[in-house]
């Protein structure tokens, strides 16, 4: 079975400050994908980043950084020098099922930075 | 490439109406996904296809809910005698390949008075 934990239901930082969003997956495939999607209050899901199970390579995208760590099953995202543009609800999905390749998304973390 | 695009973006609606919605891919995108999303959750996936096949549906998709996808391109959903419980927003996602990403639309919100 698949499954997407996101303990932080809640964050709020100042902004300028940096934040990290936690995700657990679980899955008993040896190929799968992982990702992230920013959902804004307009409610249009935006891709973030995908990442595949081979390769572990942490990423770096402008303020955007993601640690992807197999042994502990986490894939966490940590903006840096927030601003009060990234207030929005983050969510984490994987891909493990090949076949149909559904998303299972955890239930999402609402980030509020605070000008 | 323009994005996915949904129609309507917001259905307001009766108790036991009928209503249909639209989700158009982007193009040359031969995989369609249907997901459901609750306040406070995230999205669930509903249905897919492959070009105008329908793969698969989730028990999530009761027998008033059916999808189409004739010729490939364009979608619909339909739901029958809808119920309160229907409220949601209705989020149609494409992709090219097996393993891409899915690239969501802005979703078709329904209210169910």
């Amino acid at each position: 079975a698949q499954k997407v934990t996101q303990a932080q239901t809640e964050i709020s930082v100042v902004e300028k400050e940096d934040v990290t969003l936690d995700c657990v997956y679980e899955t008993r495939d040896t190929t799968y994908y992982l990702f992230w999607y920013k959902q804004p209050p307009s409610g249009e899901l935006v891709f973030l980043i995908r990442r595949n199970s081979f390769d572990e390579q942490n990423e770096i995208s402008g303020r955007y950084s993601w640690n992807f760590q197999k042994s502990t099953s986490s894939f966490n995202f940590t903006i840096t020098a927030s601003q009060v543009v990234d207030s929005a609800v983050y969510f984490c999905a994987q891909i493990s099922n090949f076949g149909n390749e559904k998303l299972t998304f955890g239930t999402g973390t609402r980030l509020t930075i605070i000008p | 490439d323009t994005g996915v695009s949904q129609n309507p973006r917001h259905k307001i609606t009766k108790r036991g109406q009928n209503v249909t919605f639209r989700c158009d891919p982007i193009s040359e995108h031969n995989r369609l996904y249907w997901y459901r999303q609750t306040l406070g959750q995230g999205p669930e996936f509903l249905t897919y296809f492959q070009n105008e096949a329908q793969l698969e549906k989730s028990r999530l998709l009761s027998d008033r809910f059916s999808a189409e996808r004739p010729k490939g391109s364009f979608s619909t959903l339909e739901i029958q005698r809808t119920e309160q419980g229907d409220s949601a927003m209705y989020l149609c996602a494409s992709t090219r390949a097996s393993g891409g990403t899915q690239y969501f639309g802005p979703g078709t919100r329904l209210t169910v008075l």
